[in-house]
C-alpha cells in the first residue's frame, strides 16, 4: 500500500539552529502536504507541495515527486517551533494518509 | 480565513452511550473527513463525504457512522461508545475540485469511561 515515512522521529535543537525534515513516499502525489500541531492539537497548515519549491518566512517546503521525497527547511529555530510536524499525501479519493511524524524541540 | 469548527475540545463519555461529533466548515467546501489520533497509530481516516448524503468507509469504520445533511456540517456518530474509542478526533474539510488542500479543525479529545 502507500507509504509515509518521515525522519528523524525525534529532533532536538538549540534556538537558533536549522534544521531539514525528510518526508519520502511511495508512488506519484496528487496532494502533499506539510502540517505542525501545536500543543493544543491543532493541525496548523504550512505547505501545500505536490511538486517544487515555496517559502514562508523562516520555512521552506521542496518536494522532488519524481525522487518521491519531500523536504521541510526550519531556519534560525524558535522554541515556538517545537512541536509534531507531519507530512501527509493523498491516498484513495481525496483522503490524506499521514506519516508518523517528527517531534521537534527548541530550546532556548 | 477557512475556518473549520467542531462542537467540543473535551468530551467525557460512559460506555454504550450514544455520542455525536459535530463538525462545521464555512468555506462551501464539497468534501470532509473524519480521522482519528492515537500514540504509535498516528492519524487515521474514519469516514469521509465528498457530497451532501454521500459518504465513503475510511480505514477504521468499525464503530462508526457519518451524517451529512447539509453541506457545511459532517457528524461523526458513535452508536456505542467503547473504551477503545478514547482518542483525539479531527474534522477536515477541502474545496473539492481534485486533491485540494485540506484544513483541519481543532479537534476532540474524547473519553470512554
Amino acid at each position: 500500500g502507500i507509504q509515509v515515512e518521515q525522519s528523524p522521529p525525534d529532533l532536538i535543537l538549540q534556538e537558533g539552529a536549522n534544521s531539514t525534515l525528510r518526508c519520502n513516499f511511495s508512488d506519484s502525489v496528487n496532494n502533499l502536504q506539510w502540517f505542525h500541531q501545536n500543543p493544543w492539537g491543532q493541525l496548523i497548515n504550512l505547505f501545500y507541495i505536490p511538486s517544487g519549491t515555496k517559502q514562508n518566512g523562516r520555512l521552506s517546503a521542496t518536494t522532488v515527486a519524481t525522487e518521491r521525497y519531500s523536504l521541510l527547511y526550519i531556519s534560525s529555530s524558535q522554541t515556538t517551533d517545537s512541536g509534531v510536524y507531519f507530512c501527509a499525501r493523498d491516498q484513495a479519493g481525496t483522503a490524506l494518509i499521514f506519516g508518523k511524524g517528527t517531534t521537534l524541540s527548541v530550546s532556548s | 480565513d477557512v475556518k473549520v469548527t467542531q462542537s467540543s475540545r473535551y468530551l467525557v463519555k460512559r460506555t454504550g452511550e450514544k455520542v455525536f461529533l459535530e463538525c462545521v466548515q464555512d468555506m462551501d467546501h464539497e468534501n470532509m473527513f473524519w480521522y482519528r489520533q492515537d500514540p504509535g497509530l498516528g492519524l487515521r481516516l474514519i469516514y469521509f463525504s465528498y457530497d451532501v448524503k454521500m459518504k465513503e468507509k475510511g480505514d477504521i469504520p468499525e464503530g462508526y457512522s457519518v451524517s451529512r445533511e447539509k453541506k457545511e456540517r459532517f457528524s461523526l456518530i458513535l452508536e456505542s461508545a467503547s473504551t477503545n474509542q478514547t482518542s483525539m478526533y479531527l474534522c477536515a474539510s477541502s474545496l473539492g475540485t481534485g486533491w485540494d488542500e485540506q484544513y483541519f479543525g481543532p479537534g476532540t479529545r474524547l473519553t470512554v469511561t
